[in-house]
């Protein structure tokens, strides 16, 4: 049972380029999230899922778009990346019930030149 | 608007007693998480408050007062290992997590 993970771990790109951050999770869980934590700042939800086939936008989404074609996983995109986005992203997750916890991922550090 | 305080940074000693205060305005309520993180790691859950009063585990405990909008998280004989951001959390009323900055507590031998 390995929880919640998140490839890659690190990564750096130049401006304009894309990239897929990707986000697995073995608990069966209905809900999924993304996060961005910036320095000072608290976590930023960027989009989630509450189920298979299903994404909505959180807080701060332009410039991303996500996917959840299966329902362990769940994809954040980067189009065109931006020096804005760097940033820690953070991928959560949780069964369903509204009080439930929820469970992050390891976090992918990224940097965009 | 919606708004979460917390001291940015604390200080204290080994086998000490801290409380870490959070301050919260937010679109309705659903419950108050807070969560520990050591630096370069991912969030983990150290205990949720929906109902006023004090929650214990441990050398940990969690105290939520709703009609103050006020919360805070109380460790007791402090470890090293307890160095590391702690965040306080509200479930809006749309059950989304609204996050604080985070405090990070610094301990000293």
């Amino acid at each position: 049972n390995a929880g919640v993970t998140q490839t890659p771990k690190f990564r750096v790109l130049k401006t304009g380029q894309s990239m897929t951050l990707l986000c697995a999770q073995d608990m069966n869980h209905e809900y999924m999230y993304w996060y961005r934590q910036d320095p000072g700042m608290g976590l930023r939800l960027i989009h989630y899922s509450v189920g298979e086939g299903t994404t909505a936008k959180g807080e701060v989404p332009d410039g991303y778009n996500v996917s959840r074609l299966k329902k362990q996983n769940f994809l954040l995109g980067l189009e065109s990346a931006a020096p804005s986005q760097t940033s820690v992203y953070f991928c959560a997750s949780k069964a369903g019930e509204e009080s439930d916890t929820q469970y992050f991922g390891p976090g992918t550090r990224l940097t965009v030149l | 608007g919606q708004n979460i305080d917390q001291p940015t940074e604390m200080t204290a000693t080994e086998g000490a007693i801290v409380q870490i205060n959070c301050t919260y305005q937010t679109s309705g309520f659903n419950g108050l998480f807070w969560y520990q993180q050591h630096a370069g790691e991912a969030p983990t859950f150290l205990s949720y408050n929906v109902l006023d009063g004090l929650e214990e585990k441990g050398r940990f405990s969690s105290f939520l007062s709703r009609s103050k909008g006020y919360s805070y998280l109380l460790l007791k004989e402090l470890q090293m290992k307890d160095s590391a951001s702690y965040l306080c959390s509200i479930m809006d009323s749309n059950y989304q997590l609204i996050w604080g900055a985070g405090t990070k507590l610094i301990i000293k031998p």
